[in-house]
């Protein structure tokens, strides 16, 4: 059974660069599966940011492309997520989460979750 | 590319049914059979409980169910547990592998 664990700042100043990862465990980030990104705003709903295949292009949120990305370090078995130009409504619990090759559309497995506050 | 429409929040009585609404367009989940649904207790990690609008993941209890019609998808849990108490998000493909949640609908068992 695979765990993901996000991890990272949780204080970013505005404009600057939020880095985050999810690490892997109990599966090979390249057996066949999707890794995602979603974030929840303080009492808001989730907001998809981005999907990415390893080896492939990324898919990203249109609302976010311009300052987002998204990549696999195999070696590490980690997803990252990088989000520039922060301000405080990037302010969120952002989830790292898996989806399966057989359902592209989904999200079959989650991490808790890492919160992150922009201030300066 | 709007959030979905849900209720901001429902309640119902231990073995009563209750269902939750998910609006949107089109575009979004009129278009496409891919609508999901997400529980959420504050604190760990959300589970998907429908996929493809009515499909249950293996160990989903067959209490949870999924439907569409037009633009709008429902998820009905019947026989209503303390247990179930917790945020549903919806979830749709809107086009070129873009996706878009649901506001979230906090449900309470009375």
């Amino acid at each position: 059974q695979a765990q993901l664990q996000e991890s990272g700042p949780g204080l970013v100043r505005p404009s600057e660069t939020l880095s985050l990862t999810c690490a892997v465990s109990g599966h090979s980030i390249t057996s066949g599966s999707y890794w995602g990104w979603i974030r929840q705003p303080p009492g808001r709903g989730l907001e998809w940011i981005g999907t990415v295949y390893p080896g492939a292009s990324p898919y990203y949120n249109p609302s976010l492309k311009s300052r987002v990305y998204i990549s696999v370090d195999t070696s590490d078995n980690q997803v990252s997520l990088k989000l520039t130009s922060v301000t405080a409504a990037d302010t969120a619990v952002y989830f790292c989460a898996r989806t399966p090759v057989t359902t592209i559309f989904v999200f079959d497995m989650w991490g808790h979750g890492t919160s992150v506050s922009v201030s300066s | 590319q709007s959030a979905l429409t849900q209720p901001r929040s429902v309640s119902g009585s231990p073995g009563q049914s209750v269902t939750i609404s998910c609006t949107g367009t089109s575009s979004d989940v009129g278009g496409w059979d891919f609508v999901s649904w997400y529980q959420h207790h504050p604190g760990n990690a959300p589970k998907l409980i429908i996929y493809d609008v009515t499909e249950r993941p293996s160990g989903v209890p067959d209490r949870f169910s999924g439907s569409k019609s037009g633009n709008t998808a429902s998820l009905t849990i019947s026989g209503l547990q303390a247990e179930d108490e917790a945020n549903y998000y919806c979830c749709s493909h809107a086009g070129s592998y873009t996706l878009t949640f649901g506001g979230g609908t906090k449900l309470t068992v009375l």
